[in-house]
């Protein structure tokens, strides 16, 4: 059974970094493009960042754009999200969401939260 | 960006009843299309995909269709499990975006 776990989420200070990680067990990870999709409190889902399977293509939302950097070990089978510079409208849940080509975001992983407070 | 916007963002209804949700794209994205279902403090869930494909083990009462810039997701027939929020989303063009969200309530 396919399965995602975050870990990382933490609570940081305005212009921190905080590097978040996503777990992924009973699929073949390195088939799958990987993505970040984060939910701020009581709103709704904002994608944030996509990665293919060789790790070739990346894309970013502008709001995070220079800030994040999204990367995965194929061997470890693990995705990664390196967040710098953070501000308050960062905080949010963070998902890691497998990409299934035509089905867009087909399975997705319980979470972790980042919270940016003084 | 692809503005998706959904209507109503919260709908009252009761087991049993029949309920329409609406979703339009602010620019054609043919049926790259989907609709999630959220529950709170869980994540998301993948219902339908390419505007009415029914994903592996969703009930057959949930029902996608549209393309363009209109869509819509049924659910034909209301079950306690089924109150939670819903939200479109499109993967025509980066970046992905998804809809206010619908919540469901009984």
């Amino acid at each position: 059974e396919a399965q995602l776990v975050e870990s990382g989420g933490a609570l940081v200070q305005p212009g921190g970094t905080l590097r978040l990680s996503c777990a992924a067990s009973g699929f073949t990870f390195s088939s799958y493009s990987m993505n970040w999709v984060r939910q701020a409190p009581g709103k709704g889902l904002e994608w944030i960042s996509y990665i293919s399977p060789s790790s070739a293509t990346l894309y970013y939302a502008d709001s995070v754009r220079g800030r994040f950097t999204i990367s995965r070990d194929n061997a470890k089978e693990s995705l990664s999200l390196q967040m710098n510079s953070l501000r308050a409208e960062d905080t949010a849940v963070y998902y890691c969401a497998r990409w299934r080509t035509g089905a867009t975001f087909d399975f997705w992983g319980q979470g972790t939260l980042v919270t940016v407070s003084s | 960006d692809i503005q998706m916007t959904q209507s109503p963002s919260t709908l009252s209804a009761s087991v049993g009843d029949r309920v329409t949700i609406t979703c339009r794209a602010s620019q054609s994205i043919s049926s790259w299309l989907a609709w999630c279902q959220q529950k709170p403090g869980k994540a998301p869930k993948l219902l339908i995909y390419d505007a009415s494909s029914l994903e592996s083990g969703v009930p057959s009462r949930f029902s996608g269709s549209g393309s363009g810039t209109e869509f819509t997701l049924t659910i034909s027939s209301l079950q306690p499990d089924d109150f939670a929020t819903y939200y479109c989303q499109q993967y025509n063009t980066y970046p992905y975006t998804f809809g206010q969200g619908t919540k469901l309530e009984i």
